[in-house]
C-alpha cells in the first residue's frame, strides 16, 4: 500500500472561515510534508514534520496552521485565507527525513472566495 | 540560476515514440532524484527513483542519472496517449526538502 489519502478533495472556503485539510498514510513513514501547487507551476513546500515534531517551515504565514496528531496523520488549519490563497495543496510522505521515496496524496483543490 | 532546470514544453509525439525528459541541476550535492508524472488536476505520481549515478528501468520507462554532467533523464518506450501528462523531475541533498524543476508537458497523439 503506497497511499496518501487527503479530505476534502475539494473545499470552497469564505475569507473569514475556518477549515481543515487532512492527510493521512499508513506506510510506517515517519516524515510528512505539505506542499502548495498553483496551476502550471511545481509544488512548493510549506511545512516538514519529522517524527510528529515541525521540522520545517518554509516561512509560511500564520493563517495556515499545521498539525500532526501522530504518525500517521497531518492536518492544515486554514484561518483567515485570502483568495490568492486558492491552489491544490498536496499532502506526502517519505521513509524518514533523508528522502527516499516520497509518495503523494491526490491533493485538496481549495478555493477561497 | 535555478537550481533544477526543466524544458516546459508542451512536447508533442505520435504514439510510439520514444520520448526524453530531461533536467539539469546547479547543486553537486543532490543524490535523490525522481521523477513524477502529474495528470491535470490531480496529485503527483512517483514513476522512478534512483539513488546516485546510474540507469534505473521499470517497465516502459527508464531512468537515468549522470551526477558528473549534472543531467537526469527520463525515457519512455513506446508511448502511449495515456502517458500525456506532466512530468516532473525532482531531487535532493539528503535533506527533508525536495526541490522540483517546473515540468514538462508531455502529448502523445494517436
Amino acid at each position: 500500500d503506497t497511499e496518501v489519502t487527503q479530505t476534502p478533495k475539494h473545499l470552497v472556503m469564505g475569507m473569514t472561515n475556518k477549515k481543515s485539510l487532512k492527510c493521512e498514510q499508513h506506510m510506517g513513514h515517519r516524515a510528512m510534508y505539505w506542499y502548495k501547487q498553483k496551476a502550471k507551476k511545481p509544488p512548493e513546500l510549506m511545512f516538514v514534520y519529522s517524527y510528529e515534531k515541525l521540522s520545517i517551515n518554509e516561512s509560511v504565514p500564520s493563517r495556515f496552521s499545521p498539525e500532526c496528531p501522530n504518525s500517521s496523520l497531518l492536518n492544515l488549519h486554514l484561518h483567515a485565507l485570502q483568495p490568492e490563497d486558492s491552489a491544490l495543496y498536496l499532502c506526502a510522505s517519505s521513509q524518514a527525513r533523508d528522502w527516499t521515496e516520497a509518495f503523494f496524496g491526490q491533493g485538496t483543490r481549495l478555493t477561497v472566495v | 540560476q535555478k537550481e533544477v532546470e526543466q524544458d516546459p514544453g508542451p512536447l508533442s509525439v505520435p504514439e510510439g515514440a520514444i520520448v526524453s525528459l530531461n533536467c539539469t541541476y546547479s547543486n553537486s550535492a543532490f543524490q535523490y532524484f525522481m521523477w513524477y508524472r502529474q495528470y491535470s488536476r490531480k496529485g503527483p505520481e512517483l514513476l522512478m527513483y534512483t539513488y546516485s549515478s546510474g540507469n534505473k528501468e521499470d517497465g516502459r520507462f527508464t531512468a537515468q542519472v549522470d551526477k558528473s554532467s549534472k543531467y537526469i533523464s527520463l525515457f519512455i518506450r513506446d508511448s502511449q496517449p495515456s502517458d500525456s501528462a506532466t512530468y516532473l523531475c525532482a531531487m535532493s541533498a539528503n535533506t527533508d526538502k525536495l526541490i522540483f524543476g517546473t515540468g514538462t508537458r508531455l502529448q502523445v497523439f494517436p
